[in-house]
């Protein structure tokens, strides 16, 4: 398993300005995952992160408004920028371990003003 | 239509099963999860299957697959309050990220 912390746990944001989220793991880990989850929906996958490369991003989601740092194993930042009240959400660090399965993060509460 | 879902609610009272029902489509789904999400926490794997299961029991928790009707399905025996949480369906392949569907919310009462 993996035990994964995330900081902030919440967070309330001005409009134009931007946030970012760090995630840490208990163990090295190859690929790391961020995930929105809206209210009332499914979790949205937004990029995978992986050490050493560039990451690796989903449809409707771009470098400019998410970038991502993956700077070592264990860690992982995303930045929410130039946020709109669009952006509130429930922001996920997701990581693979111990073959198929999948491990989350508590989740950063955002609430964009 | 999605990939994967489920119905979005469902109350039962304290002490009775719970049955909380998911359908999928990709047919070369390898892995089927279930995850539980307590307020204002991430997700919590419960459970998994492989496809070429039909059955898996966990304590309380009894997980069945139909894979001809891609049909999931976790049943709760004893229900108690603490698990009320939303539960989320989730299909898979190998190293390929999983799908979830949009969650049931599991409500318990006295």
């Amino acid at each position: 398993s993996a035990v994964i912390s995330q900081k902030p746990s919440r967070d309330i944001c001005q409009r134009g300005t931007s946030l970012t989220i760090q995630c840490q793991v208990d163990s090295q880990v190859t690929m790391m995952f961020w995930y929105r989850q809206q209210p009332g929906q499914s979790l949205t996958l937004i990029a995978t992160a992986n050490q050493g490369s560039e990451a690796t991003y989903e449809s409707g989601f771009v470098i400019d408004k998410f970038p991502i740092s993956r700077p070592n194993l264990t860690f992982s930042t995303l930045t929410v920028s130039n946020m709109s009240p669009e952006d509130s959400s429930i922001y996920l660090c997701s990581v693979k371990a111990g073959g198929n399965e999948q491990y989350f993060g508590p989740g950063t509460r955002l609430t964009v003003t | 239509g999605e990939d994967v879902e489920q119905s979005l609610f469902l109350s039962v009272r304290e002490g009775d099963s719970s049955v909380i029902n998911c359908t999928y489509t990709d047919s070369s789904s390898t892995y089927l999860y279930w995850y539980k999400q307590e307020p204002g926490a991430g997700l919590q794997l419960l459970t998994y299957i492989f496809s070429n299961m039909d059955m898996k029991q966990d304590q309380r928790l009894t997980v069945l697959l139909n894979k001809k009707d891609k049909h999931l399905s976790l049943r709760i025996a004893d229900t108690q309050t603490g698990d009320s949480a939303i539960y989320f369906c989730a299909e898979g392949r190998g190293s390929y990220i999983p799908t979830f569907g949009r969650g049931t919310s599991l409500i318990v009462h006295p």
